[in-house]
């Protein structure tokens, strides 16, 4: 079956530097990319949304000079938060949707800002 | 793409099937029913996906009534390994982001 490859799955980083993260597909070509966040109790919140090669759609509310989010291939998506801070601590998650339809999603980063 | 309703939580004895049920009242005709679960710290897992037919896989049975308003899912003989959030959740499969809901969360005891 189909197969997203997310890493890291768990990263630590200091208040004002930057973290990204990547996502893969690894036995299809991803078409579109979703970026979920979630937080401790709650259910996944859909942050943007990109296909490949055009710029990403940003849910109401989420930052998009703070989350940069690039799918430049059909196998790869990062998701970078610029200038993190102690609010962005959160699960990130990401999803991959091919040419035939379905959703797969990765194994979630867990960050961690101090 | 319409809302879903499913209960908060659930508990199910080791061994027995577990029904899990959603209402999709608002779905039309292209939306189709997908069944996702989350283990705790883990990304959602994919359990299985209808249109108005029943279907069965290796995971699970889901059932969607004839007017397509609700389904439930069926786990034949549940273990502790099935204690996750259950979502259910209603696309049009067109590339269309999921949204999730709150989900049930199953406890599956001993």
């Amino acid at each position: 079956g189909a197969v997203v490859s997310q890493h890291p799955s768990r990263v630590i980083c200091k208040s004002g530097t930057s973290v990204k993260i990547e996502c893969r597909s690894l036995d299809f070509q991803a078409t579109t990319m979703f970026w979920y966040r979630q937080f401790p109790k709650q259910s996944l919140m859909l942050m943007a949304t990109s296909n490949e090669g055009s710029k990403a759609t940003y849910e109401q509310g989420v930052e998009k000079d703070k989350f940069l989010i690039n799918h430049a291939s059909l196998t790869l998506s990062t998701l970078t938060v610029t200038s993190a801070h102690p609010e962005d601590s959160s699960f990130y998650i990401c999803s991959a949707s091919g040419v035939r339809g379905g959703y797969t999603f990765g194994s979630g980063t867990r960050l961690t800002v101090v | 793409d319409a809302k879903t309703t499913q209960p908060t939580s659930m508990d199910c004895a080791e061994g027995r099937a577990a029904n899990l049920p959603c209402n999709h009242s608002t779905i039309s005709g292209n939306e189709y029913v997908y069944w996702y679960r989350q283990i705790h710290s883990q990304g959602p897992q994919y359990i299985i996906h209808g249109l108005k037919n029943n279907e069965t896989n290796e995971m699970a049975s889901l059932i969607i009534t004839e007017d397509r308003k609700s389904s439930t899912l069926i786990l034949p003989h549940a273990t502790l390994r099935d204690t996750a959030v259950y979502y259910c959740i209603v696309v049009n499969n067109a590339g269309n982001m999921l949204t999730f809901g709150g989900g049930t969360r199953l406890m599956v005891k001993p």
